[in-house]
This record gives C-alpha cells, structure tokens and sequence, in this order.
C-alpha cells in the first residue's frame, strides 16, 4: 500500500517563475491538504482539496493555488515566486469522515523548493 | 491566532531518560495531535487525542490534554536515540484544518 508520494523531491528556481508540485494521496484517501514549511518552523496550512474543490485555505495570497483531479491527486501551484516561498511544502491525505475533527494526517516526505 | 506552540524549543537528554514537552493553544479544539519529523522529512503521526479524552498512553507514549488550560504534554518515556527528532502538536478546531506550533527539536544522546 503506497503512502502519500510528492513530485519533485527538490527543485531550484527564479524568482518571478512558477511552479508546479504534485501529490498522490494514500489509497483510499479522498483529501488532500498542502502545507508550508520554512526552515526551523512548523507546517503552516495553505489549503485543502475534496471533491476537486477548495475548501478550506489558510493565509496565503492568490499566487498560490490548487487542483484536485478525479483520481484524488493534487497539485500546488504558485505564480510569481518570491524569495520567501523557499520552504519544504507537504502534501497530507486523509480520508473524508463526518462529526467532530478528524483522525490523522498522512504526509509526504515534501518537496524542498529553493527561490534563487 | 489558534497556532499551538511547544515548548522547550530544544531539548537534549541521555538515553534512558525521559523527555517531556508541551504544548498549548488558544481557542477551542476537537482533537490535538502530535506528530514527529525527521531532519526536514514528512510528519509522521504518534497520537491523538479528542477533546473529552485526557490521557492516552502508546507505547512509550504518553499525552495528556488539558483543555481548561489549553494545553498538553507528550511524554517519552525510556527515550533512544533513534528518538532524535522534531516534535510538533497540531490542533483541529475546523475540518481537516490543522494548525502546527514551531516543534520541539529533541536529541537523545546515547
């Protein structure tokens, strides 16, 4: 059973250029979430995916944006890179449930992105 | 902000030793979680524990919830040095909606 995989592992752009992450979610997983990491922080949420919908989106400006295809992967896309947009992004997946909260978050070992 | 943060923000003890850290947030929360990464690898899950629960045990894991203080402790108890990690608590108030503190960047020496 394949956990969550992400694609690139590592990549390096320019500033001003765009850039395309992508993720598969573990299987039986219909959601998926993308978070932020920089260096010495903790994961900050960007946004989350169900039904290849947005649902839900943290304090990210609109360079950053979504897709969620029928077979559940996603991709992060974000426009117009800035030199604070290096961070290790993580994808997490998690199988929709109803009531309160939610079980645990399955992530992938992330996409290290380097703003030159 | 609802964003947890843990304290100590380091923490260095012998093999054998028990480690402790906590955790607190601001508002209201269904589930709190603690999670562990590896040297800038994926979060792997350790815990969780729901709001009306307040003790759970794992393992070598124990966490405690306290939500009239908004707070919580993950215990490591007979620490290795295969311990050696980042540790984060991650609170649910909103679907799927998680907010990470900034980690707990334990070392176990052997």
């Amino acid at each position: 059973d394949a956990g969550v995989t992400q694609s690139p592992t590592h990549l390096i752009k320019t500033r001003g250029q765009q850039v395309t992450l992508r993720c598969s979610p573990k299987s039986g997983h219909d959601t998926v979430s993308w978070y932020q990491q920089a260096l010495g922080q903790g994961p900050q949420f960007i946004f989350q995916y169900y039904e290849e919908e947005e649902r839900q989106r943290g304090n990210f400006p609109d360079r950053f944006s979504g897709h969620q295809f029928p077979n559940y992967s996603s991709e992060l896309n974000v426009n117009a890179l800035l030199l604070g947009d290096s961070a290790l992004y993580l994808c997490a997946s998690s199988p929709r449930t109803s009531g309160r909260g939610t079980g645990e978050l399955f992530f992938g070992e992330g996409s290290r992105l380097t703003v030159l | 902000s609802q964003q947890g943060e843990e304290d100590p923000q380091a923490l260095s003890i012998q093999e054998g030793e028990n480690a402790t850290m906590n955790c607190s947030y601001k508002t209201s929360i269904n589930n709190l979680q603690w999670y562990r990464q590896n040297s800038g690898r994926g979060l792997v899950h350790l815990i969780l524990i729901r709001s009306n629960e307040r003790e759970k045990h794992s393992g070598r894991l124990r966490v405690t919830l306290d939500t009239s203080k908004k707070s919580s402790s993950l215990l490591i108890t007979a620490s290795r040095a295969a311990d050696t990690a980042s540790y984060f608590c991650a609170t649910d108030a909103n679907f799927n909606k998680f907010y990470f503190g900034s980690g707990t960047k334990l070392n176990v020496k052997p």
